[in-house]
């Protein structure tokens, strides 16, 4: 089975541009989260999706949002993008929603620099 | 304010040798502890899920323990490799709501030969 897909692994974009990353589950897997990487702050909950409805979200800004479709597959957009932004940014996927008892699956994350 | 602190917050062992690292939660109520490892680069991999029954849990040379009374756990990792520097990450699952993850900022552990 193949595991949590995430593109592209790296970006470099400019500040006040946006972006756009992808995340595709492990096949069977409903659940997505989505996860801010910094060394200074460590991995934080941006939001999760289960069955195409947010779930859960955590204390981000409005410009950063999200969505998933029919097919789990699901995308994370940034607008505005400040120089605070660069990270890693982290997807993962389980069969239920995320935070119960069902294992997490993370992607090999998106690696965005804002200049 | 539910929190997850862990401890050291970096460590060097040599190769061969057994380590302990901490992880105290103030997280209530409380559903499950998970032991993340992620290598440099990379996401992070789930070593065990404990829920608050579970007073401990192994997978292969890693070895989890939980005490709910005190709301602290903690990863052994015995006769450790070099493929064992990595960081580790505890994350604590809120039973309120939609369960929100809430993650410690982790263990950075470097195994020297």
């Amino acid at each position: 089975k193949a595991g949590v897909t995430q593109t592209p692994r790296y970006l470099i974009k400019t500040r006040g541009q946006q972006v756009t990353l992808s995340c595709s589950p492990i096949s069977g897997h409903r659940s997505v989260s989505w996860y801010q990487q910094t060394p200074g702050q460590g991995l934080q909950f941006l939001f999760e999706y289960f069955s195409e409805t947010q779930r859960n979200k955590g204390n981000f800004p409005g410009r950063f949002s999200g969505r998933q479709f029919s097919n789990s597959r699901s995308e994370m957009n940034v607008s505005t993008l400040e120089l605070g932004d660069s990270a890693l940014y982290l997807c993962a996927s389980s069969l239920g929603q995320g935070s119960s008892y069902n294992e997490q699956f993370f992607g090999p994350g998106t690696r965005l620099t804002v200049l | 304010k539910n929190q997850v602190e862990q401890s050291p917050q970096s460590l060097i062992i040599l190769e061969g040798k057994n380590c302990t690292l901490q992880c105290n939660y103030t997280v209530s109520p409380f559903s499950n502890l998970r032991w993340y490892k992620q290598d440099t680069g990379r996401g992070p991999v789930s070593l065990t899920i404990m829920t608050f029954s579970e007073n401990t849990k192994s997978n292969g040379r890693y070895t989890a323990t939980l005490d709910a009374d005190t709301k602290q756990s903690s990863l052994h990792i015995t006769a450790s490799q070099l493929s064992d520097s990595a960081s580790y990450i505890c994350v604590v699952s809120d039973a309120g709501g939609y369960n929100k993850l809430i993650f410690g900022a982790g263990t950075r552990l470097a195994v020297h030969p």
